[in-house]
């Protein structure tokens, strides 16, 4: 399967503990996005790459939160001190962007976090 | 920032009879187009896409439709399928290159 993938495909957390999700993007793809998605909306935007270089953070994506792409490939989310409001599935999706097109956004089949 | 609203948040349609499904965004400098959709317990997945120098493109069983003047997108299913059932999202990339969603429409396709 050369999709994108993400694990864990669950995760169950208590309050207060950090929690690490890992995005695999399509080999040849150069961007990186990170959403979350709540019951019955559309995915927000939260963060992106460009190789390892994060371009641009939401609003929503506070100081808890913190992506990384080390190197151009895989990328970690970590969420710190998880709260109940975290509870959400985070999607991560990739893309192609340069010549001679701009490929659309891949998406993998999401991180399903639960805080208690 | 962006908004991508739907006009209905969901849709039932007989098997086989043609779907609409319509999408408004705000942002005229939008380029670029997506049409996903989206099963439970799963991402979105690709159904088709359009540029802003476009107002229409067909694909296997759909067709998109942008009209840039009333900031409208639409996506047309022919001949609807049960596996069609799903819940669709338009996206419009906006010009900090992210990509916006609207809340979707849930399509029923009744056998």
């Amino acid at each position: 399967d050369t999709g994108v993938s993400q694990n864990p495909r669950h995760k169950i957390t208590k309050r207060g503990q950090n929690v690490t999700f890992r995005c695999d993007p399509i080999s040849e793809h150069n961007r990186l996005y990170w959403y979350r998605q709540t019951l019955g909306q559309g995915p927000e935007f939260l963060t992106y790459f460009q190789n390892e270089a994060q371009l641009e953070k939401s609003r929503l994506l506070s100081d808890r939160f913190s992506a990384e792409r080390p190197k151009g490939s895989f990328s970690t989310l970590e969420i710190q001190r998880t709260e109940q409001g975290d509870s959400a599935m985070y999607l991560c999706a990739s893309s192609w962007t340069g010549e001679p097109y701009n490929s659309p956004l891949h998406f993998g089949n999401g991180t399903r976090l639960t805080v208690t | 920032g962006e908004s991508v609203g739907l006009h209905l948040p969901t849709l039932s349609v007989q098997e086989g009879d043609n779907s609409i499904i319509n999408c408004a965004y705000s942002n005229s400098a939008s380029d670029y187009f997506i049409w996903y959709k989206q099963e439970s317990g799963k991402g979105p997945q690709f159904i088709i896409d359009i540029r802003s120098n476009m107002d229409k493109r067909q694909g296997q069983r759909v067709t998109v439709l942008l009209n840039k003047t009333v900031k409208h997108l639409s996506l047309q299913i022919a001949a609807t399928q049960p596996g069609d059932s799903a819940v669709y999202f338009c996206a419009e990339r906006g010009s900090g290159n992210q990509f916006y969603f609207g809340t979707g429409t849930s399509l029923t396709v009744i056998p």
